[in-house]
Parts: C-alpha cells; sequence; structure tokens
C-alpha cells in the first residue's frame, strides 16, 4: 500500500531552535518529495521539494534530507521563528503512466514559542 | 497573478444533498487536481483532469464526481452527501500533467448537518 508516515504528530520548539520533522515511505517508485505548510484556513503552500538523486537540498532556513535506502526524508527548519508556527505535511508523488498524484503524511503541528 | 481560487469559501448542507464546489486554476495551469482534506488530516486525492477528461482517480466512491471545461476551471460534485463528507475540500493546479509542482487553492469548508 502506499503510505508516507510523518512524525512527530506535534512538535514545541524555542524561538531561534532547530525543528526537525520526519517522513518514511514505502515505495520506492516514489520520485518527487515536496514540503507543504498550511496555515489554519489556508489551503497547503509548497515549501521546498527534493527529487531522489539529491541527498540534501537548501533554501533559507529549509532544509531537506533525503535518505533513499532507508526511504526516508525529514524537514530541518533553522532558527525557527513564531511565524513558522503551522501544519506542515510531508508528500510523495510518482510517474505511474501520467503524472501522479500525491499522497500526503497526516500532518505536524510546529508550534514556536518566543 | 492570481493563484487558484476556489468557492465558495464555506458551504452548509444536509444529508442525502448534493453539492458543487468551483475552482479556476492558476494562470498558465491546464491540469487541476481535487483533494479531501478530514480535520487533522492530511489531502487525500479524489481525482484528476486534463484535457477535459478525468485521468486518475483515488479511492473516492461514484457520488464523487468531476468536470473541466474548455476554460481549464472545474468542478467537483458530490450526491447524497453524508456526515462523513464533512471536510475541506482543496483544488490543486499544476502546469501540465507531467508538473508535479502543485499549487493549491484555499479550500471550500463543507459540512453536512
Amino acid at each position: 500500500q502506499q503510505q508516507v508516515k510523518q512524525s512527530p504528530q506535534s512538535l514545541i520548539v524555542q524561538k531561534g531552535g532547530i525543528s526537525i520533522i520526519n517522513c518514511a515511505y514505502e515505495n520506492t517508485a516514489f520520485d518527487y518529495f515536496p514540503w507543504y505548510q498550511q496555515f489554519p484556513g489556508k489551503g497547503p503552500a509548497l515549501l521546498i521539494a527534493i527529487r531522489p538523486d539529491v541527498s540534501e537540498k537548501k533554501e533559507g532556513r529549509f532544509t531537506i534530507s533525503f535518505n533513499k535506502s532507508a526511504k526516508q526524508f525529514s524537514l530541518h527548519i533553522m532558527d525557527s521563528q513564531p511565524g513558522d508556527s503551522a501544519t506542515y505535511f510531508c508528500a510523495a508523488s510518482y510517474y505511474g503512466g501520467s503524472q501522479g498524484n500525491l499522497i500526503f503524511g497526516k500532518g505536524t503541528k510546529l508550534s514556536v514559542k518566543p | 497573478d492570481a493563484g487558484v481560487t476556489q468557492s465558495p469559501t464555506h458551504l452548509i448542507k444536509t444529508r442525502g444533498q448534493q453539492v458543487t464546489l468551483r475552482c479556476s486554476p492558476k494562470s498558465g495551469h491546464d491540469t487541476v487536481s481535487w483533494y479531501q482534506q478530514a480535520l487533522g488530516q492530511g489531502p487525500q486525492f479524489i481525482f484528476q483532469y486534463y484535457e477535459e477528461e478525468e485521468r486518475q482517480r483515488g479511492n473516492f466512491p461514484d457520488r464523487f464526481s468531476g468536470h473541466q471545461f474548455p476554460n481549464y476551471s472545474s468542478e467537483l460534485n458530490v450526491n447524497a452527501l453524508l456526515l462523513g463528507d464533512s471536510a475541506l475540500y482543496l483544488c490543486a493546479s499544476s502546469r501540465d500533467r507531467w508538473d508535479t509542482e502543485a499549487f493549491f487553492g484555499q479550500g471550500t469548508r463543507l459540512t453536512v448537518v
């Protein structure tokens, strides 16, 4: 079964700290791994994404680490800020004949304390 | 440049009724996907449209149907509403069917009473 398992369910971090969210997948055919940020009452917004040909991608304070052999990937938020407080979703997708749909994890609610 | 727009933003329906949700994709995008997001859960894929046809479908019953118009906008229809259909319905668009980068609208919050 195609699944993406995300942990932790919730996370509290002090301002300036590092937030780390982990995801694991099962289907080795997945070839696109995005992270989405969602604020209450809003739709998910693409934050950063990675393909399996690289082990790490960094954009500003956000970094994805990817471990193909372990079938795991993680999001690191450096210097976390109160404005980063949101729900974060990992997802996976693949080209199954045509464009693959996104399979989401269950989300991590991040709270950054001032 | 307008992003993905959805209407209405909120909707309350009674069990057994039918509902139609609407989506306009981001400018330059021709592929639209619909997702259902239950409270506290990640979005779940319902189906995808391009070239005015349903191309992929997730694990949703036939009560869920859709349409794509020549201008690439799309509708999601749900018949015989159940209480369990209460959720945030999200529309996502992408440049074409090969592009995995999806942009989401703000969603329609459907409450079935």
